[in-house]
């Protein structure tokens, strides 16, 4: 069936360390949106890549859709403890939005 | 402030109730969705609406009915049917049709059977 994989499912590190999460899919994707969701909270949404190879940057984060469009990645440089929370990838498939399952971050301050 | 709100944030059924969530939105956008969030997994949409008067079956629609009588309004009914309703209960909307921008979520309702 139609799936977008994410990796890890849980991530830990020490405030200051680099964080990265990695979403695959079998098919190629539209596009790619980002989503972060608080402890207790609710989908935030973060950004959204469309173009092949694409990069884009907010301040301590940098998204990356891969050339194929079918795998991105989303990496925080010196990760502090506002940065918890769960990340979840979602790709457009045929007009299907997927989301991947999510990757858990903690910080150990 | 513009936003979409649900109701309630927390609910206990016991088993045989249906349950209706509510969810609405002052965003003026065309499209609504329902979300369902289990620990460890991603969001699984459950129904999606375009316009008023109509929507669509997600991947896992089983057991949920919703109704679009109007475009602010999008609830969710329970029904006896589903087999697992304990979860995490997510509306979105968005300002055109599926898949083409961002998603604005509620805070959600969490759904506990007794």
């Amino acid at each position: 069936g139609q799936q977008v994989m994410q990796i890890p499912q849980y991530q830990h590190v020490q405030e200051g360390e680099d964080f990265t999460t990695y979403c695959n899919s079998s098919t190629t994707l539209s596009n790619i949106q980002w989503y972060k969701q608080r402890p207790g909270g609710h989908p935030v949404f973060l950004i959204q890549l469309v173009k092949s190879g694409e990069v884009k940057k907010q301040k301590r984060l940098t998204f990356q859709f891969g050339e194929a469009k079918k795998n991105s990645s989303l990496h925080i440089t010196a990760t502090q403890t506002t940065d918890v929370g769960t990340y979840f990838c979602a790709g457009n498939q045929g007009g299907k939005l997927i989301f991947g399952q999510g990757t858990e971050l903690s910080v150990k301050p | 402030d513009g936003g979409i709100t649900q109701s309630p944030k927390y609910l206990f059924r016991k088993e045989g109730q249906n349950v209706t969530l509510s969810c609405e939105q002052n965003l003026n956008h065309d499209a609504m969705y329902w979300y369902r969030q289990d620990p460890g997994q991603g969001l699984r949409l459950i129904y999606y609406s375009q316009i008023v008067n109509d929507f669509q079956k997600g991947d896992i629609a089983e057991g949920y009915s919703v109704s679009r009588e109007k475009k602010e309004s999008f609830p969710l009914t329970v029904t006896s049917a589903q087999k697992n309703p304990t979860a995490f209960y997510l509306c979105a909307s968005s300002i055109r049709g599926r898949n083409t921008g961002e998603l604005f979520f509620g805070e959600g309702s969490r759904l506990t059977v007794l």
